[in-house]
């Protein structure tokens, strides 16, 4: 069965420090992957998105992610952390169905 | 570009009524897909349409419903509210069922 993973629910991080959130997933065939954030009572903004080629996409708010098949990783990563990147981080497959399985979620606190 | 709309933003019902919310997708977007966010679930596929023929189900009951109309709004529906329908129902539009974009939800709870 189809299946997106994030191995971790709640993440700590200093205001400044970098940051990577971890997401594995599990198709038959590579889906399309993407990034989302949620901020309390909000829906959810695109932050990036994987189709093919380049394995490192760029996506805004300096948010960056990196595709390795032989991992079956889409790991969200970002060099320096704001306090307004508190949120929760979802990561989400699809394969092109209009039906996106999202992971369970990561909620970031960044500490000042 | 106008965004993702919805309405209701916030809903209160009875057990055993029925809600009807709705969604207005991104102009040009002929794709709207629904979403169930529970604090227990997680996020989870309700229904995906696509000019106005429902292209994909997930696994809810029959309870729940939905439609598209010519212009690509939709509408869901659900009957015989239980309580475990108390949920944030978010509504996502695409051009044609790649990258979505999310509306704020629709905040339903059943009492």
């Amino acid at each position: 069965a189809q299946s997106v993973t994030q191995p971790d629910i709640h993440i700590t991080v200093s205001e400044g420090a970098s940051l990577e959130l971890r997401c594995n997933y599990s198709y038959g065939a590579t889906p399309y992957l993407f990034w989302y954030v949620q901020s309390p009572g909000q829906g959810l903004q695109l932050l990036l998105k994987y189709f093919s080629g380049d394995t490192l996409v760029q996506g805004i708010k300096g948010f960056e992610a990196e595709f390795k098949r032989s991992q079956s990783s889409f790991n969200l990563r970002k060099p320096s952390v704001h306090w307004s990147d508190a949120a929760e981080y979802f990561c989400a497959g699809s394969s092109n169905t209009g039906k996106l399985i999202f992971g369970q979620g990561t909620t970031l606190q960044v500490k000042p | 570009k106008a965004g993702v709309t919805q309405t209701p933003r916030y809903l209160i019902k009875t057990r055993g009524q029925q809600v009807t919310l709705s969604c207005s997708p991104i102009s040009g977007h002929r794709s709207v897909s629904w979403y169930q966010q529970t604090p227990g679930q997680g996020l989870q596929f309700l229904f995906e349409y696509f000019s106005e023929t429902q292209r994909n189900k997930g696994n809810f009951p029959g309870r729940f419903s939905g439609r598209q109309f010519s212009n690509s709004r939709s509408e869901m529906n659900v009957s015989t509210l239980e309580l475990g329908d108390s949920a944030l129902y978010l509504c996502a539009s695409s051009y044609k069922g790649e990258e979505q974009y999310f509306g704020p939800g629709t905040r339903l709870t059943v009492t």
